[in-house]
């Protein structure tokens, strides 16, 4: 089956432009997840959805950043205006969401430079 | 804020070795992954243990888990180069932190043929 696939793979940009990714979870998969890995960390949970419902974004700067997941299948992440320190790899993952299934499977991620 | 904090932050070993890696980690958990990271590349699931069970194998993968020390440790025996790689462990923890993953800083893994 396809994975989680995100695009774009690379993004370079000034600071203040915005930004846009966007993610296709697996086929099936009612919950994703918008995470943010800065250079030499883990990643950092930004968002997760349980089909188009948004159940989780305490940890999303939310005047500057926003998600949405419309239909419960894809979704793209916004950055507006992108600031220097926003730069960092970008992953979306996708669940099953069933109990017992937690596994969450990555896409390749999208790296964001802000210049 | 990151839960999980491994130990070693980077190990070498040469081909054929076994490597371990350590987390530490400070709530209780409803279980604990591991996630290998390929440079410029998304992570994959390693291998997942529950908070009721005590080691766990997958392949030339062993996890150990005591949750009265909060800790885990990944064996990972006669490595190979392929293996180089950063290694995450990540804690599906309860109610505190709303039963998702939080994520440690990794353990940069480097195999030397």
């Amino acid at each position: 089956e396809a994975g989680v696939v995100q695009s774009p793979r690379y993004k370079i940009i000034e600071k203040k432009q915005p930004v846009a990714f966007w993610c296709n979870p697996i086929s099936g998969h009612n919950t994703l997840y918008w995470y943010r890995q800065n250079l030499g960390q883990g990643p950092e949970l930004l968002i997760r959805y349980e089909n188009e419902e948004a159940v989780d974004d305490s940890q999303l700067p939310k005047d500057r950043f926003s998600a949405e997941r419309l239909k419960g299948v894809d979704s793209t992440l916004k950055i507006q205006p992108a600031e220097l320190g926003d730069s960092a790899v970008y992953l979306c993952a996708s669940s099953t969401g069933l109990a017992g299934q937690e596994t969450q499977y990555f896409g390749p991620g999208t790296r964001l430079l802000v210049l | 804020s990151q839960q999980g904090e491994e130990d070693p932050q980077a190990l070498s070993i040469q081909e054929g070795e076994n490597a371990t890696m350590n987390c530490s980690y400070k709530t209780s958990i409803n279980n604990l992954q591991w996630y290998r990271q390929n440079s410029g590349r998304g992570l994959v699931h390693l291998i997942l243990i529950r908070s009721n069970e005590r080691e766990k194998h997958s392949g030339r993968l062993r996890v150990t888990l005591d949750t009265s020390k909060k800790s885990s440790s990944l064996l990972i025996t006669a490595s190979r180069a392929a293996d180089t790689a950063s290694y995450f462990c990540a804690t599906d923890a309860k109610r505190e932190y709303g039963n998702k993953l939080v994520f440690g800083a990794g353990t940069i893994l480097r195999v030397k043929s």
